[in-house]
């Protein structure tokens, strides 16, 4: 399987925390994007990072890039309650262009009021 | 941009039956994709939808079990046929500019 592989799988912290989580992707790719999903409903795009750039920051959300590792982090600073979401990072194969998405498995993100 | 709407958004079908999901792009598109999220599991593509032309299917996935069909650039359905409980997921489609857009989803059970 090409799926990618997240970890934690789960994370509970208290509100006002910082989350991270990883992901892990295995081939080469042209960006990595991060999505948001709450309750089982559809994703929402969070934040897209391209394979030349190794940080990227859009309001509370900071993602790494690490090509030769093939890996990246999310970092939510000051976690909200509404932040309670399972997290995906999603890649393209650098052959098949930016069409094709591979999801990995997913971070299940509880912030505690 | 783009605003998907599917439907429905949820279904519990008997075992054996037929259900077809739909999605609706507020603007044309080459590709749709068909994915499935089995429960607690990340995204799975099904298919790969093309306007005027067979789907393209994924390993696993096959055209008698998932039918697809595109008869424009702005619609498309997926029918998951003969429906076991396996087959209780929630399916998603999808379509992608610089980043991905998806329907709300359909949570199917099967019982």
């Amino acid at each position: 399987s090409q799926q990618g592989e997240e970890d934690p799988q789960a994370l509970s912290i208290q509100e006002g925390e910082n989350a991270t989580m990883n992901c892990s992707y295995k081939t080469s790719i042209n960006n990595l994007q991060w999505y948001r999903q709450n309750s089982g409903r559809g994703l929402v795009h969070l934040i897209l990072i391209r394979s030349n750039e190794r940080e990227k920051h859009s309001g509370r959300l900071r993602v790494t890039l690490d090509t030769s590792k093939k890996s990246s982090s999310l970092l939510i600073t000051a976690s909200r309650a509404a932040d309670t979401a399972s997290y995906f990072c999603a890649t393209d194969a650098a052959e098949f262009g930016n069409e094709k998405l591979t999801f990995g498995t997913g971070t299940r993100l509880t912030i505690i009021p | 941009s783009a605003v998907i709407s599917q439907k429905p958004s949820r279904d519990i079908c008997q075992r054996g039956t037929s259900l077809t999901i739909q999605c609706q792009v507020d603007s044309q598109v080459t590709m749709m994709f068909w994915y499935r999220q089995q429960p607690g599991q990340s995204l799975t593509l099904i298919a790969t939808a093309n306007q005027g032309s067979e789907a393209t299917y994924e390993s696993g996935f096959v055209i008698d079990k998932f039918p697809i069909s595109r008869p424009n650039l702005t619609f498309s359905t997926l029918t998951v046929s003969n429906m076991s409980p396996e087959d209780s997921s929630i399916y998603l489609c999808s379509v992608v500019g610089l980043e991905a857009f998806f329907g709300q989803g359909t949570r199917l059970t099967v019982v």
